[in-house]
This record gives structure tokens, sequence and C-alpha cells, in this order.
């Protein structure tokens, strides 16, 4: 299957910064999504993002297919955007398998 | 709220045990799939049906199965089961059968002990 890396693994942030998350894929893809797993456990959709830009708020995300990577910008960072950001990516045969990476596990301090 | 429902959110069960989760996806989607979110594995794709057929098939164990019923709804079976399959289960449901947007479920966290 495709291979999922994200980076980094864990980050700490000061209320009010910046930061881009990143996620690197091994093959070529359909679909490609980023999720905000809160501290209750729930999968929040926060891209569909196969190829291009999107912006929502004080988050964006752009993937460049053809290099096999996906940004995740999250600005002026708030203490509720603490969590787990997952970037899957899914392959489309006769059906659509979907791989996720390892997450990004964000803190942000007061 | 994603529209997507599991049942139920918490099970306790014994080693040797057989479990049933449920999933209605949201309304319109034809597509559902299962994942399973465990300390060790992270978050693996279990299984995809589409209008009540068999559409992908992941790292899903020989004694788990699924099935889609008519009216669409899912239901992940798990048997004989071991401490190892101690885990968060999402369904997610999309519209179709292609690369499509998934929405997921709140969970159903299963512990085997």
């Amino acid at each position: 299957g495709i291979q999922v890396e994200q980076s980094p693994p864990d980050l700490i942030l000061q209320e009010g910064a910046n930061s881009t998350l990143r996620c690197n894929f091994s093959d070529s893809v359909n679909n490609l999504q980023w999720f905000h797993q809160n501290p209750w456990g729930q999968l929040i959709n926060l891209f569909y993002i196969p190829s291009g830009t999107k912006q929502n708020g004080r988050l964006s995300a752009t993937t460049v297919a053809t290099e096999r990577y996906s940004l995740l910008y999250i600005s002026s960072s708030q203490t509720t955007d603490s969590g787990v950001y997952f970037c899957a990516v899914g392959v489309w045969n006769t059906g659509n398998q979907f791989y996720f990476g390892t997450g990004t596990s964000l803190t942000v301090i007061p | 709220d994603s529209g997507v429902t599991q049942t139920p959110k918490h099970l306790i069960t014994a080693t040797g045990q057989r479990v049933t989760l449920r999933c209605s996806p949201r309304s319109g989607d034809l597509s559902v799939y299962w994942y399973q979110q465990s300390l060790d594995q992270g978050l693996q794709f279990l299984i995809q049906y589409y209008n009540g057929e068999e559409r992908a098939k992941g790292n899903i164990l020989e004694r788990f199965s699924a099935q889609q019923f008519p009216d669409l709804h899912s239901e992940l079976n798990l048997s004989s089961l071991e401490l190892g399959d101690s885990a968060l289960y999402f369904c997610a449901s999309s519209d179709r059968g292609g690369p499509d947007e998934q929405f997921f479920g709140p969970g159903t966290r299963l512990t085997v002990l």
C-alpha cells in the first residue's frame, strides 16, 4: 500500500503562532483529506483536497499531487486547535482504499 | 455533527466473545467504510461497502466481518475477541463508491478484558 508520512510528529505552539504541517505520500493518489481529531476522539473534516489550494478561515491547505505532498497551514493558532491532525490519501481502483498518516500532535498553549 | 451515527459509543466485553457495531451513513450516502484506530497500529482501513456490495478490503482480520443492509446501514461483527482488538472503531460514509470525501462517525470504543 501507499506510505503516508507526516511531519513534525509533535508540535507545541504559543497561542497566536502560525504553523505548517506536512504530508508526504509515496505514490499517485485520487483523493486526499485532512482531519482534526479532537481530544474526544472525533475526526473532523478539514479539507478534501486532491490537488490545488483551499482556505477555510484560519486554515488553508495546498496539495501538489505531482510532487506527492500536501501542506496544512494554521494561522493565529488557538487552544481549541490542539489535537492530532491526520492526512489521509485514497487510491481508487474497484473501491476506495484509504491510507492514514501517523498524525501530527499539536498542543497550543495560552 | 457529520451526520454519520454509530452505536454503541462504548463497549466492554471479554476475550473470546463476539460483538456487533452498527453504523448509519449520512442521508443519501451509498458507501460505508470501517476503520480501526489502535495505539500501536494507528488508523487502518478495514473494509468498504457500496450499495450493499463489498467494494474494497483493507487490513481486516478473518475474525471480523461486515455487511451493508438494503437500508444502507452497516454492521461490523468482531468475533473470538482478543485483548489486541481493543480500539476505537470508526465508520465513515461517502455519497458514491469513488474517491469521494468521507465523513466520519463518532466511533465506538471497544475494550476487551
